[in-house]
């Protein structure tokens, strides 16, 4: 069975990065993109970025570009997603998701059928 | 403010009929398949529907969804107090960068 599970929670200092990893497990890493989203305390879903695991090429949000960086490590199926120059607005829970793309008569069907447990940073001084 | 508008809560008695709309623009629902996320209290989110209308596996076709033009509709009949959650619409968004986008969320109370 497919699973995504994540590293535990973390607390940071405004200014510091934090490191998330997702370890997949039940299917071929390499044949799945992975994406990540995070949401802030009752707050909405909010796309991150994702990562094409068979080549490692990336597109983030720009709301992210140029702070957050997703890398995968295919001997480990584990994607990976930092984020630098921490605020306390990033204080949220951070999943990654598996994202299947389904080929049908009108072209792509695309979403999201696992999900990681999440994971909560906390930025605080 | 999201590019996909959900309604913030919607509620309903057990064993009714609920709706929860989402609507967008020509460059992510108008031209792209739709997809529906659950999020139970304290969890992650799952999959309910995809390509606008169909269910994975083990989803009761208590859940369905639709689409029309730029907006998208997910129905729920048979209310339980299990189907208490936030419902989450998404898409890919073509304009400027291709970015996925999701709506607001709605949290569905079930009285």
């Amino acid at each position: 069975q497919v699973q995504l599970v994540q590293s535990g929670a973390e607390v940071k200092k405004p200014g510091a990065s934090v490191k998330v990893s997702c370890k997949a497990s039940g299917y071929t890493f390499t044949n799945y993109a992975m994406h990540w989203v995070r949401q802030a305390p009752g707050q909405r879903l909010e796309w991150m970025g994702w990562i094409n695991a068979a080549n490692g090429n990336t597109k983030y949000s720009q709301k992210f570009q140029g702070r957050v960086t997703i890398t995968r490590d295919t001997s480990a199926s584990t994607a990976y997603m930092e984020l630098s120059s921490l605020r306390s607005e990033d204080t949220a829970v951070y999943y990654c998701a598996r994202y299947r793309y389904v080929s049908s008569s009108s072209g792509g069907s695309p979403f999201f059928d696992y999900w990681g447990q999440g994971t909560l940073v906390t930025v605080s001084s | 403010q999201s590019v996909l508008t959900q309604p913030p809560s919607v509620s309903a008695a057990p064993g009714q009929k609920v709706t929860i709309s989402c609507s967008g623009s020509s460059s992510n629902i108008g031209n792209n398949y739709v997809s529906w996320y659950q999020q139970l209290p304290g969890t992650a989110p799952k999959l309910l529907i995809y390509e606008n209308n169909k269910r994975p596996s083990g989803i009761p076709d208590r859940f369905s969804g639709s689409k029309s033009g730029t907006s998208a509709t997910l129905g729920i009949t048979g209310l339980q107090t299990g189907d208490e959650a936030d419902y989450y619409c998404g898409t890919w968004d073509n304009s400027l960068s291709a970015e996925w986008v999701f709506g607001g969320g709605t949290k569905l109370t079930v009285l």
